[in-house]
């Protein structure tokens, strides 16, 4: 079954701090996979996309990583800002088919 | 959120009442789709349509239905068979399936 978990669920850090957030997959066969940042009561917004040929991608502060052969992503936030306090979701596409499949997402806070 | 305007921003409904969301896009985008989101989980499908006047079913239609009767427009109708319809409704437009924008999304309460 094609899944993806994202850990932690929540986390809370201090303004200025930095953060790594990991996402593991099973989707397969793998086409790409992206992470969105998700403001509250608003919709999703792409930050990265990756291949499976990159292992990162950097947009800003953000940094995202994939292992494609251990089926792992991390997105790595740099010096947070009470900005990034928001839902980060992991979505993995397949090669096949017309779907997405998206992780619960993490919710980060920062705090000052 | 772009050129992907969902309306309104929130909606209550009473037992046994349909209602219609409405999502309009001017992205020129041939396909379109429809979400739930709930707390604790992930993004689900409801609905998607890659070319006016066809949609499929997604992973969570029952007690749903859409139309695609113009390229730049999407509704959602939820209806009373729909038993538990209280969430987060987020609609997005792409010209591939893996590349997706979605909408501001529509907050949907039960009352």
């Amino acid at each position: 079954k094609n899944q993806v978990e994202q850990s932690p669920q929540s986390l809370i850090i201090l303004e200025g701090k930095n953060c790594t957030l990991q996402c593991n997959y099973t989707v397969s066969p793998f086409s790409n996979l992206r992470w969105y940042k998700q403001d509250t009561g608003r919709g999703p917004v792409s930050l990265t996309i990756m291949t499976f040929s990159e292992n990162t991608k950097s947009n800003g502060r953000y940094t995202a990583t994939l292992d494609a052969d251990t089926k792992q992503s991390s997105l790595h936030i740099t010096a947070s800002q009470l900005s990034d306090s928001a839902s980060y979701i992991c979505v993995v596409s397949a090669r096949y088919g017309n779907k997405l499949v998206f992780g619960a997402g993490t919710i980060l806070r920062v705090k000052s | 959120d772009g050129g992907i305007t969902q309306s309104p921003k929130y909606l209550f409904r009473k037992e046994g009442q349909n209602v219609t969301l409405s999502c309009e896009q001017n992205l020129n985008h041939d396909a379109m789709y429809w979400y739930r989101q709930d707390p604790g989980q992930g993004l689900r499908l409801i609905y998607y349509s890659q070319i006016v006047n066809d949609f499929q079913k997604g992973d969570i239609a029952e007690g749903y239905s859409v139309s695609r009767e113009k390229k730049e427009s999407f509704p959602l109708t939820v209806t009373s068979a729909q038993k538990n319809p209280t969430a987060f409704y987020l609609c997005a437009t792409g010209e591939r399936t893996d590349e997706q924008f979605f909408g501001p999304g529509t907050r949907l309460t039960v009352l």
